[in-house]
């Protein structure tokens, strides 16, 4: 347990649905990110948010919408999805995105399947 | 832009016994971060252990140490005594020490699926 959770573990929705995802962190962390991981691919950053503020999008489709509503929690809502974006999406946390060697620490996951 | 290679996709090694995990990495900067993480089966990423690109003692945390080899760009993770929890896939990551958009961002390699055998 690393304190960061992630709800829920897994989930399976149709390209028309829309659910979120949500992430909260309990380690009093300031910057939360989101994760792409897919299968024979390196972990892809989607998003970034420090102090609440969104510092990065990475060219992300405008069927995921991040909010970060305070420092401990970040959602993912999701949209009118297509099959390849199921994947594991992974939030994490860091006590801010600058400074010294900071680490970043991962919730569990969820995983997506879009059918 | 950085990239993180990876280039065994895949290794395994007898419990008790020593491996060394490879990673190269492509940057023009001088002062950024390397970590190595672990993923295990219950998907759970975990921090191994890290590295300052401006400290010269390569990193060390009990049975894990790397060997960070800067002018080759190689950060190399070493796992003495092998047990079976460390079964997991082993992914390699920088972070630019740098300001702007990319701070904070990292970036990993494809990952190296180690198998521990009894």
């Amino acid at each position: 347990e690393t304190g960061v959770t992630q709800t829920p573990r897994h989930l399976v929705m149709g390209m028309t649905n829309k659910k979120s995802l949500k992430c909260e962190q309990h380690l009093g962390h300031n910057a939360m990110y989101w994760y792409k991981q897919s299968a024979k691919k390196p972990l892809e950053l989607m998003f970034v948010y420090n102090f609440k503020e969104q510092t990065e999008n990475n060219s992300v489709p405008s069927r995921f919408s991040p909010e970060c509503p305070n420092s401990s929690h970040l959602f993912l809502h999701l949209h009118t999805l297509q099959p390849e974006d199921s994947a594991l999406y992974l939030c994490a946390s860091s006590p801010r995105t600058s400074g010294s060697a900071e680490t970043q620490y991962f919730g569990p996951g969820t995983r997506l399947l879009v059918l | 832009a950085q990239t993180v290679t990876q280039s065994q996709p895949e290794m395994s090694v007898q419990e008790a016994e020593t491996v060394t995990l490879s990673c190269t990495y492509d940057t023009s900067e001088n002062n950024y971060y390397l970590f190595w993480y672990k993923q295990p089966p219950s998907r759970q990423m975990i921090l191994v252990i890290r590295q300052e690109a401006y400290k010269q003692q390569n990193a060390t945390e009990n049975r894990f140490s790397v060997n960070f080899q800067k002018a080759a760009k190689s950060f190399s993770l070493k796992i003495s005594d092998s047990q079976l929890g460390d079964t997991a896939m082993y992914f390699c990551a920088f972070r630019s020490g740098a300001g702007g958009t990319s701070y904070g961002k990292l970036t990993f390699g494809q990952g190296t699926i180690l198998t521990v055998h009894p």
